[in-house]
């Protein structure tokens, strides 16, 4: 089956460091997206991984082991305004479905 | 225009009616998704059309259906809803195929919240 875990809730502090941990089976795999989506909008575009490793953008880094089915999302510096959903979501190898978890919301606190 | 917008944002029906979502983008991409997104739960794919075909069709009930006119614009045309019909429906588009690289992202519209009386 296909299933892509993740916590359903998180709080830390404004200027902290916050960990959103990952982990899918599934069918196939051809990279994994982190989606950022505030209340009430679309889920917006944060990173990609299909290698094993850290990508680092700014303040945000998204991490892949492919052989643990593993990923997680980092957020440096926190403010006010990353709180919202973290979406977890695994592309098919056929590169047009995409599973969604069920995504982490995360209230930053100050 | 920006990006991807959909019409109309919010929507209120009876069981007994028939509406239709619009989407339509402006970043020059090949493929259109429909997804659902209720609360607490994963977006939920509906479809998907590549090269205005439809390549996807996740056991959606034929009370959705969906249609693609264009690269550009997509439509949902919903009739004789129940109320768990009730959510976000979110449409999104991205420039995919054969040879591409797996990277290319989707880009979401703001969504249609539909609410099934």
């Amino acid at each position: 089956g296909q299933n892509i875990d993740q916590p359903t809730e998180m709080t830390a502090t404004e200027g902290a460091i916050v960990q959103i941990n990952c982990t899918y089976q599934t069918s196939g795999f051809n990279g994994l997206f982190w989606y950022q989506q505030h209340a009430g909008e679309a889920p917006t575009f944060l990173s990609y991984n299909v290698l094993d490793g850290l990508e680092e953008k700014g303040r945000f880094s998204s991490f892949l082991s492919r052989s643990k089915g593993y990923s997680y999302l980092l957020l440096k510096e926190l403010q006010m305004k990353d709180s919202a959903s973290y979406l977890c979501a695994v592309r098919s190898p056929s590169g047009f479905k995409t599973i969604f978890g069920a995504g982490t919301r995360l209230f930053v606190k100050a | 225009e920006t990006g991807v917008t959909q019409t109309p944002r919010h929507l209120v029906m009876g069981m007994t009616n028939k509406k239709s979502l619009k989407c339509e983008q402006h970043l020059g991409h090949n493929a259109m998704y429909w997804y659902k997104q209720s609360a607490k739960k994963p977006l939920e794919l509906m479809f998907v059309y590549s090269l205005e075909e439809r390549v996807e069709n996740n056991s959606v009930p034929s009370r959705f259906s969906p249609e693609c006119p264009n690269s550009s614009h997509l439509f949902l045309h919903l009739h004789t809803l129940q109320p768990e019909d009730s959510a976000l429906y979110l449409c999104a588009s991205s420039q995919d195929g054969p040879g591409l690289a797996a990277q290319e992202t989707q880009y979401f519209g703001p969504g249609t919240r539909l609410l099934v009386l």
